[in-house]
């Protein structure tokens, strides 16, 4: 079966520090990847999404990045951490095709300060 | 614009009872997807029920049924015999397949709670 790990957990981060969040999954290949955030008592905002190694689309401009280096392998990334940045941060993952059900990760909280 | 719009953001009910959340979307296309997902209190989001909209058959699964009402663009979820593990918050949405661009598209959430 499959299954997938976020972390860390929790995390709190000064105002500039920089920021990787690493999401993996195991028992599937190939799987198209996503990052959100939900932010509190809101709904969740797709930051980045993965067909393959090396493919990211960006859905929001933001001092966010995202890579992934590896088939299964997706990390979210900043340079310099802003107050805003903070939330919960889930990681999924779904079929080839697009419309497939989104499976998530148990998620990050993330507070900066 | 792709929209999801929840219009109760809390709900109560008590345990063995039956509770219906509401939900309604807005998109022009034809072919998409819906869904419930529950986020308990450990915040992971877990898929509740998924529904086709060219199927006319309502998604079961288990004690959670929908509801969908595809010319009226809606797309509730009922809870039978609620047990307190239900307490969570459901979030409703859906996805328009347009070859290749597609994106979940989430309501605000119900938080319900099931009192003993």
């Amino acid at each position: 079966s499959q299954t997938i790990h976020q972390w860390p957990a929790t995390l709190v981060q000064p105002v500039g520090s920089p920021l990787s969040l690493e999401c993996t999954v195991e028992g599937t290949s190939n799987p198209n990847l996503y990052w959100y955030r939900q932010a509190a008592g809101r709904g969740l905002q797709l930051l980045f999404y993965s067909v393959g190694i090396g493919q990211i689309s960006s859905e929001v401009p933001q001092n966010l990045s995202a890579s992934r280096p590896q088939d299964r392998q997706f990390i979210l990334s900043s340079k310099k951490l802003l107050l805003s940045d903070s939330g919960f941060y889930l990681c999924a993952w779904g079929g080839i095709i697009s419309t497939d059900t989104q499976y998530f990760g148990p998620g990050t909280r993330l507070t900066v300060l | 614009a792709q929209t999801v719009t929840q219009s109760q953001p809390e709900m109560s009910v008590q345990e063995a009872e039956t509770v219906t959340l509401s939900c309604t979307y807005d998109t022009s296309e034809n072919n998409y997807y819906l869904f419930w997902y529950k986020q308990p209190p450990s915040r992971q989001m877990i898929l509740v029920i998924r529904q086709e909209a060219y199927k006319q058959q309502n998604a079961t699964e288990n004690r959670f049924s929908v509801n969908f009402q595809k010319a009226a663009k809606s797309f509730s979820l009922k809870i039978s015999d609620s047990q307190l593990g239900d307490t969570a918050m459901y979030f409703c949405a859906f996805i328009v397949a347009q070859g290749g661009s597609e994106k979940l598209v989430f309501g605000k959430g119900t938080k319900l709670t099931v009192n003993p």
